[in-house]
């Protein structure tokens, strides 16, 4: 069975760091290209980043290219999110997702609140 | 970046009736479209990708259909557990985009 568990989602104050970590079990991790979407509070869904299975790729929105970074540990079955400068807009619950033919597999969710 | 607008925004229909949901994008998406359900305080779930393609386990009242510019999702007879909002996301080129979703209740 699939699993996508997030962790490291807390309260942040404007301007700081935070890595959102996203451990992955029940397939072969580095066949697959790994995201992050995200979701503020009552609002719809926006992609964050995809990292290509090798890492060796990266793609990004405009609203976080030069702030946030996906990586990932093949290793360790793990996809990171490193989040520099947060803004209040930050704000959101930060999904892992496993895309081919769509976003097929999603975690729970971390909830990321930057705010002073 | 290619702009997702679904409609409409909010839709209430009776149990059993045929439901349309509908994407259209600012430019052409070659059919890689696909629909999400997202439950209350759940995360979303893949329930068709590349325009018709029904995911796994997706029940057979779920259908996609379009091209170009112009996507449909289509709920043949309307169940309660339907209740949700289903949002539409563009694969084709990035950044990938989300439509702003459809909020679907039971009149």
């Amino acid at each position: 069975e699939v699993q996508l568990v997030e962790s490291g989602g807390g309260l942040v104050q404007p301007g700081r760091s935070l890595k959102l970590s996203c451990a992955a079990s029940g397939f072969t991790f580095s066949n697959y290209y790994m995201a992050w979407v995200r979701q503020a509070p009552k609002k719809g869904l926006e992609w964050v980043a995809t990292i290509s299975t090798s890492g060796s790729r990266t793609y990004y929105p405009d609203s976080v290219k030069g702030r946030f970074t996906i990586s990932r540990d093949n290793a360790k079955s793990s996809l990171y999110l490193q989040m520099n400068s947060l803004k209040s807009e930050d704000t959101a619950t930060y999904y892992c997702a496993r895309p081919r033919e769509g976003f097929a597999y999603w975690g729970q969710g971390t909830l990321v609140t930057v705010s002073s | 970046d290619i702009q997702m607008t679904q409609s409409p925004s909010f839709l209430s229909a009776s149990v059993g009736e045929r439901v349309t949901l509908s994407c259209r994008a600012s430019q052409n998406i070659n059919k890689y479209l696909d629909w999400y359900q997202q439950k209350l305080g759940e995360a979303p779930k893949l329930l068709i990708y590349n325009t018709n393609n029904l995911h796994t386990g997706i029940p057979s009242r779920f259908s996609g259909s379009g091209s170009g510019t112009d996507y449909t999702l289509t709920i043949s007879s309307l169940q309660p557990e339907d209740v949700a909002t289903y949002f539409c996301l563009q694969r084709n080129s990035w950044p990938l985009t989300f439509g702003s979703g459809t909020k679907l209740e039971i009149k």
